[in-house]
C-alpha cells in the first residue's frame, strides 16, 4: 500500500447523477493531485493542490470539480458527466509542493483508482 | 512539441531473463525522470528515478540508465519474475513542472 486510498474503487453513473471521489492521503504530504487515465493513452493532470490551494487546472471541463478541505483529503465532484469521461481516476500526493515555474521533482505515490463509468 | 514515449506497447520474457523496457524523451531541459509500475486494478507504483545529472542508478533488481546525448531513458529489471508483470510507465519532469507520462509497456513474463 501507498499511502494514499481512495474511493469508491468502482462507479457507475447517468449522465445526469452527481456523485464524489474521495481521496485521502496518510503520508503527510502537502501537495495532492487528479489524474484521469484513459485506455491506450498516457495519465494526464488535470488539478493539483498545494497545502490545500489549488494551483493547477489543467483546462479541465467545469463538470470535473476539486474540493479539498484539509491538506490529506481532497474530492473530485462529478455532474452531468458524458460517457468520454469514462475512466479512471487516480488520485496522488508528493511530500514537497509542486511548483508550476518548473523546479518540482518530487516523486508523487498513486492511489489504486477509481473506475468511473458514464452510462 | 514535448512528449514521452515508450519503444515497444508489449514485452515478453522468460522467468529469470533480464528486461529492458525503453523510453526516449523529445525535452532536453527535462532534469528528472521516474519509472512506474502499474499492475492490473492498481495505481502507479514508483520504481526509481534519476535526476540527469546521473547516466545510472541502481535498485533492488532494477536499474535505470540515461543517455542525455540521446533523450533515451531504460529500465533493466534482473531476472524477471512472474510478480514483475505489469505496465511499465516512464515520467519526464519537463519545464513546466509538470511530470509528462508515456503511454506505457506491458511486460508479460512467462514462467
Amino acid at each position: 500500500e501507498t499511502g494514499v486510498t481512495q474511493t469508491p474503487r468502482h462507479l457507475v453513473m447517468g449522465m445526469t447523477n452527481k456523485k464524489s471521489l474521495k481521496c485521502e492521503q496518510h503520508l503527510g504530504h502537502n501537495a495532492m493531485y487528479w489524474y484521469k487515465q484513459s485506455a491506450k493513452k498516457p495519465l494526464e493532470l488535470m488539478f493539483v493542490y498545494n497545502f490545500k490551494e489549488q494551483t493547477e487546472n489543467n483546462s479541465v471541463p467545469s463538470r470535473f470539480s476539486p474540493e479539498c478541505p484539509n491538506s490529506s483529503h481532497l474530492f473530485l465532484h462529478l455532474h452531468t458527466l458524458q460517457p468520454e469521461d469514462s475512466a479512471l481516476y487516480l488520485c496522488a500526493s508528493s511530500q514537497d509542493p509542486w511548483e508550476p515555474s518548473g523546479g518540482g521533482t518530487d516523486t508523487q505515490y498513486f492511489g489504486p483508482g477509481t473506475r468511473l463509468t458514464v452510462l | 512539441g514535448e512528449s514521452v514515449g515508450l519503444h515497444l506497447p508489449t514485452l515478453s520474457v522468460q522467468e529469470g531473463d533480464n528486461s529492458i523496457i525503453n523510453c526516449a524523451y523529445s525535452n532536453s531541459a527535462s532534469d528528472y525522470f521516474i519509472w512506474y509500475k502499474q499492475e492490473s486494478g492498481k495505481g502507479p507504483q514508483f520504481i526509481i528515478d534519476i535526476r540527469s545529472n546521473m547516466d545510472k542508478r541502481q535498485g533492488q533488481r532494477v536499474t535505470v540508465l540515461l543517455n542525455k546525448t540521446v533523450k533515451h531513458l531504460s529500465l533493466q529489471i534482473a531476472a524477471t519474475q512472474p510478480g514483475d508483470s505489469a505496465v511499465y510507465f516512464c515520467a519526464e519532469n519537463n519545464v513546466g513542472g509538470k511530470l509528462i507520462f508515456g503511454q506505457g509497456t506491458e511486460l508479460s513474463v512467462k514462467p
